[in-house]
C-alpha cells in the first residue's frame, strides 16, 4: 500500500494568511493526489484532483502542486469557512488518505 | 444536483450486523464508481471498499475483507454494504462517495453527510 504522510498536522493563521500543506507519497504515485476538505459534521468536499486540477465550483484561492512525490496545497487569502482539517488522499491504486491538517484560527 | 443520502447506521453489539443503504440523485449512476470511506471519533478518513459501475468488480481495505460486502442496484440507484462480525473499532460515521470515473480509485467528487455505526455491548 502507499502510505501517505502530511506536515504540519495542525497550523494556526489568520484570515487574509497564505497557508501551505504538504504531502508526501512513500512512492512515485505520478499525479495521482487528490486534496479533500473536511469542516465537521459535514461532508468531505474534493478541492484539488490530479494534484493540480481544481474541482468545478472550488475557489482559485486554493491551488496544488508536485515536485515527485512531495504534494502542496496553498490557500492563498485564508477565508472563514476555510478553517477546516485537510486532507490529501493518493489514487493511484487502493486509496489511501494522508492523517490530515487541521487549520486553526 | 448531485445528492447522496446514507442511512442504516445504529447502535449494534460486537459481532453483530448491519446493512447501509446510500441513496444517489442528480447524476447518472451507472456511469460512475462508488465508495464507502468512514471516519472514526477523532481519526482520519480511511477508505473502507468501492465497486465498480456496473457492479461487476468489488474491493476491499485490508482491514474488512471477509466481513464487508458492497453491492449496488443501478436500477434502483442504491449503494450498499453489509457490515458483518462487527468490532468496536469499526465504530465510525461511514460515508457514501462518488468517483469521478467507472474506476474504483478515481478522485470522490461528491460525498453524503454520513450514517453513524456504533459497536458497542
Amino acid at each position: 500500500d502507499v502510505q501517505m504522510t502530511q506536515s504540519p498536522s495542525s497550523l494556526s493563521a489568520s484570515v487574509g494568511d497564505r497557508v501551505t500543506i504538504t504531502c508526501r507519497a512513500s512512492q512515485s504515485i505520478s499525479t495521482y493526489l487528490n486534496w479533500y476538505q473536511h469542516r465537521p459534521g459535514k461532508a468531505p468536499k474534493l478541492l484539488i484532483y490530479a494534484a493540480s486540477s481544481l474541482h468545478s465550483g472550488v475557489p482559485s484561492r486554493f491551488s496544488g502542486s508536485r515536485s515527485g512525490t512531495d504534494f502542496t496545497l496553498t490557500i492563498s487569502g485564508l477565508q472563514p469557512a476555510d478553517f477546516a482539517t485537510y486532507y490529501c488522499q493518493q489514487s493511484y491504486n487502493a486509496p489511501t488518505f494522508g492523517p490530515g491538517t487541521k487549520v486553526l484560527i | 444536483e448531485v445528492q447522496l443520502l446514507e442511512s442504516g447506521g445504529d447502535l449494534v453489539q460486537p459481532g453483530g450486523s448491519l446493512r447501509l443503504s446510500c441513496a444517489a440523485s442528480g447524476f447518472t449512476f451507472t456511469n460512475y464508481a462508488m465508495s464507502w470511506v468512514r471516519q472514526a471519533p477523532g481519526k482520519g478518513l480511511e477508505w473502507v471498499s468501492g465497486i465498480s459501475d456496473s457492479g461487476t468488480n468489488t474491493y476491499y481495505a485490508d482491514s474488512v475483507k471477509g466481513r464487508f460486502t458492497i453491492s449496488r442496484d443501478n436500477s434502483d440507484n442504491t449503494l450498499y454494504l453489509q457490515v458483518d462480525s462487527l468490532r468496536a473499532e469499526d465504530t465510525a460515521v461511514y460515508y457514501c462517495a462518488k468517483g469521478r470515473s467507472p474506476y474504483y480509485t478515481a478522485p470522490f467528487d461528491f460525498w453524503g453527510q454520513g450514517t453513524l455505526v456504533t459497536v458497542s455491548s
